[in-house]
């Protein structure tokens, strides 16, 4: 099955700087690519995804892009505010058998200091 | 939030009691799936339904069982609960077989969750 492995496991940032969060899968075949926030005692949000026809995506300040040869997928964040500190967790859905199912990464735990 | 509620949002209960925990989404969707996250592990796939009454097993289903006798409906039951059941579970439903450009799309979008403690 799918395999996704997420780095760091823990940033912390200043005010203003960028975030990168990246994250590796086993299956070539993936195909969608989505990221997740969860605040503290909420349910994890969907804030960006990417499809695998696709390198980079963009809304406002958070981009993803897809490395579909090395099979990896990076979340950047530009311009952190204290309101993205948060965990954020990336996911890959393989086709097939499995295609009902996403796999997570173990989540990046992002602080951003103000 | 998609329409997802869960309930109850927090239980404490004694080892070797039965629970059921109760997802409940007002739009529709065919899928729907239970999680657990705990510290370390991340989010992990318990049971996913993909339709009424058909549901599969994911990574984690020992120890617990699912139904769906309704499409707004999907009950997570720990038969006999022990303490490393303990955890905080969230449900999902997926856009997968949605309209538009959603089709074959597994976005998925989740509920804010229970937090059970087993003593």
């Amino acid at each position: 099955g799918e395999n996704v492995e997420q780095h760091p496991s823990t940033l912390s940032v200043q005010e203003g700087d960028s975030a990168v969060i990246k994250c590796t899968y086993s299956d070539s075949a993936s195909n969608y690519f989505p990221w997740y926030k969860q605040e503290l005692g909420k349910g994890p949000q969907l804030i960006i995804d990417i499809r695998s026809n696709v390198g980079e995506k963009k809304d406002q300040r958070i981009a993803v892009t897809l490395n579909k040869t090395a099979k990896h997928f990076s979340l950047h964040i530009t311009e952190t505010q204290p309101e993205d500190s948060a965990v954020y967790f990336c996911a890959a859905n393989s086709p097939g058998a499995g295609s009902y199912q996403l796999t997570f990464g173990k989540g990046t735990k992002l602080s951003v200091i103000p | 939030d998609a329409g997802i509620t869960q309930s109850p949002r927090h239980k404490v209960t004694e080892t070797g009691t039965p629970v059921t925990l109760r997802c409940h989404q007002t739009e529709n969707h065919r899928y729907m799936y239970w999680y657990r996250q705990d510290p370390g592990h991340g989010l992990r796939l318990i049971h996913y339904s993909y339709g009424v009454k058909d549901t599969d097993k994911g990574e984690v289903s020992d120890g617990y069982s699912v139904s769906r006798s309704k499409t707004e409906d999907f009950l997570l039951t720990l038969e006999s609960a022990t303490s490393s059941q303990t955890s905080v579970y969230f449900c999902a439903i997926s856009t997968l077989g949605g309209s538009g450009k959603k089709i074959g799309l597994n976005e998925q979008f989740f509920g804010p969750g229970t937090r059970l403690t087993v003593l």
